[in-house]
């Protein structure tokens, strides 16, 4: 059974760091791109991030470039999004998120962590 | 970025009724898009994906069409756990990008 299970949320002040990770299990992790959801309190999806099954290739969200950085250890079949200069408006729920083979969306997502920003 | 729209944001139904949902590319997508259910509380469910293609396991009654710009998820009898909200999402080009969320409730 595919399982993602998230960690590491909190409550951060503005300007301040959060590392959030995804502890996979139940597929061979290392052959899938892994992505980032979020969803602030009751608004729509958002897309975050990808990373490539080996690690070589991301992409971000405008709204996240410069300051989230994703990352994975297929040693560890855990994936991480390193989470810096948070603002207020990066109060989500962050989804961690499986792609389905040969479409990059998403058959298995997490339960979701929650990351407030506030003072 | 590609921006998807989707119409109706918000509507009533009753149970049987049947339902359809359209959303929108700001540019050509080929087929490359997904649609998802989300109930309140619960990470969303894939349920149609390369636009047409239905997930395992998901109920016959759900059907997507299109491609190019403009697409559709139909419902063809609208039962009880369908109450929810529906996404769409592009996965044609980085980034990636979702519609506003179309919620179906009961009338």
């Amino acid at each position: 059974e595919v399982q993602l299970v998230e960690s590491g949320g909190g409550l951060v002040q503005p300007g301040g760091s959060l590392r959030l990770s995804c502890a996979a299990s139940g597929f061979t992790f290392s052959s899938y791109d892994m992505s980032w959801v979020r969803q602030a309190p009751g608004k729509g999806l958002e897309w975050v991030s990808v990373i490539s099954f080996s690690g070589a290739t991301t992409f971000y969200a405008d709204s996240v470039k410069g300051r989230f950085t994703i990352s994975r250890d297929n040693s560890k079949n855990t994936l991480y999004l390193q989470m810096n200069s948070l603002r207020a408006e990066d109060t989500a729920l962050y989804y961690c998120t499986k792609e389905t083979v040969g479409s990059d969306c998403y058959d298995y997502w997490g339960q979701g962590t929650l990351v407030t920003v506030s003072s | 970025a590609i921006r998807m729209t989707q119409s109706p944001s918000s509507f009533s139904a009753s149970t049987g009724d049947r339902v359809a949902i359209t959303c929108r590319a700001s540019q050509g997508i080929s087929s490359s898009l997904a649609w998802y259910q989300q109930k309140p509380g619960e990470a969303p469910n894939l349920l149609i994906y390369a636009a047409s293609t239905l997930q395992s396991g998901v109920p016959s009654r759900f059907s997507g069409s299109g491609s190019g710009t403009d697409f559709t998820l139909t419902i063809s009898s609208l039962q009880s756990e369908d109450f929810a909200t529906y996404y769409c999402q592009q996965y044609y080009s980085y980034p990636f990008t979702f519609g506003p969320g179309t919620k179906v409730d009961i009338k």
